[in-house]
């Protein structure tokens, strides 16, 4: 595709319930990352999938937050019994990385706007 | 742990040029990014540095000091429409980016 694409654009959930993310990465690139933002923060990593290898699971806040990536392309981040402070926007970005060399840059798509109430 | 710090908010005027500072002290370093974030959009790709200098690219140049871990992004003949938040962000060797807090930047009339 054109870019990396998200969906939904927005989602508004109440506090307990369980809501999923997805996130398109662009044709060929190998590798997705998911970060989130908070108002008035920075980028937050969450976790990062390149080809077939186990992904990097270190930036997840609590084991209420999972993701999968199927056939190596569309991601979906699932947080379960959302709660407040998950209300947030959440970034998928994806990148080419082939070989372990200079860092690719990365495409981030447009995000999904999390209100918790 | 891993520190990136820039100025929180900074206001130019049109026409003119503002140089934005990040300092970092990582665990690694492969690499520094700058990002360009309109509000409410997705953060879009301005420039790389992984060697000391400067590289430039139009009205835009990204300095990097490894040794200092310092990096500036310069921008230069500023337009109304470069307002929006401007992100340092490092590769510490684990290829997700460790970002900043972002430099909101207003260019005024």
């Amino acid at each position: 595709g054109a870019g990396v694409s998200q969906s939904p654009s927005n989602k508004v959930t109440e506090k307990g319930k369980d809501v999923e993310l997805r996130c398109d990465p662009i044709s060929g690139h190998t590798a997705l990352y998911w970060y989130r933002q908070s108002l008035g923060q920075g980028l937050e990593f969450l976790i990062y999938f390149q080809g077939n290898s186990a992904p990097d699971k270190s930036g997840l806040p609590s084991d209420r937050f999972s993701a999968e990536r199927t056939g190596g392309s569309v991601s979906t981040l699932t947080i379960q019994r959302t709660q407040q402070e998950d209300s947030a926007v959440y970034l998928c970005a994806s990148s080419i990385e082939a070989l372990r060399r200079a860092t690719d840059t990365q495409y981030f798509g447009p995000g999904t706007r999390l209100t918790v109430l | 742990g891993q520190n990136i710090d820039q100025p929180t908010e900074m206001t130019a005027t049109e026409g003119a040029i503002v140089q934005i500072n990040c300092t970092y002290q990582t665990s690694g370093f492969n690499g520094l990014f700058w990002y360009q974030q309109h509000a409410g959009e997705a953060p879009t790709f301005l420039s790389y540095n992984v060697l000391d200098g400067l590289e430039e690219k139009g009205r835009f140049s990204s300095f990097l000091s490894r040794s200092k871990g310092y990096s500036y992004l310069l921008l230069k003949e500023l337009q109304m429409k470069d307002s929006a938040s401007y992100l340092c962000a490092v590769d510490t060797g684990r290829r997700a980016l460790t970002f900043g807090s972002g430099t909101r930047l207003q260019v005024q009339p």
